[in-house]
């Protein structure tokens, strides 16, 4: 019942660029900022976009974020072994009055 | 750094209450910030349980509302969770973490939130 749509999965060779997107609607990516998580197999989510394109200190820059209009999309340039995992977006819902996240994609190095 | 644990019973019985405790150290709660619960069903996606400010304001997932209870205790520099009548439905990963919910920006209109850093999280099994 996740309010954000994502693809299942995505997948690419090492130092390929792979493009996950997040389709919402007006209230809630419409309205507010996209942020997204990154999680490796067996461990808790780590932020990694916040505020539609920004960067916690510490991700590499080869991950990336933008929106437009009711839908985001999380960029994965140069992708590496480790960038397998699973990554979802998130935002604020104006209409719930609460966050809602992302189905989820799984990202697949070939 | 700030560094949140999640700590309670890994199973609890159907129709029961589920009794979660995050403990926060590297900060102190009653400083700011809204504090979250989410959690992960085996194998699924992530969903936001609830949020409450330092000052007790709480906001719920509103499929939840009726059965989610989260409170905070400074003096411990924890907040809690407590979710009645469970079923198997119930059986997840939970996690802890801090929301940084803001009110809305006069300048864009948006409103700010995103969760980190987060717990490692805590599997509960509802089960007989």
């Amino acid at each position: 019942q996740s309010v954000l749509t994502q693809p299942p999965s995505a997948s690419g060779t090492p130092g390929q660029r792979v493009t996950i997107s997040c389709s919402g609607s007006s209230s809630n990516i419409g309205s507010n900022i996209v942020n997204w998580y990154q999680q490796l197999p067996g461990t808790a989510p780590k932020l990694l976009i916040y505020s539609d394109n920004q960067r916690p200190s510490g991700v590499p820059d080869r991950f990336s974020g933008s929106k437009s209009g009711t839908s985001a999309s999380l960029a994965i340039s140069g992708l590496q072994s480790e960038d397998e995992a699973d990554y979802y977006c998130a935002a604020w819902d104006d209409s719930l009055n609460g966050h809602v996240f992302g189905t989820g994609t799984k990202v697949t190095v070939l | 750094q700030v560094q949140l644990q999640e700590s309670g019973p890994g199973l609890v019985k159907p129709s029961e209450t589920l009794s979660l405790t995050c403990t926060v150290s590297g900060y102190s709660i009653s400083s700011g910030y809204y504090w979250g619960w989410i959690r992960q069903p085996p194998g699924k996606g992530l969903e936001w349980i609830g949020s409450i400010y330092h000052r007790g304001t709480t906001f719920y997932n509103p499929s939840l509302k009726s059965r989610v209870t989260i409170s905070i205790d400074t003096s411990k520099n924890q907040f809690s969770l407590r979710l009645s009548s469970v079923t198997a439905a119930d059986t997840a990963v939970y996690y802890c973490a801090r929301d940084f919910l803001s009110s809305r920006s006069a300048a864009t209109g948006s409103r700010r939130s995103w969760f980190d850093p987060w717990g490692q999280g805590t599997l509960v099994t509802v089960s007989s």
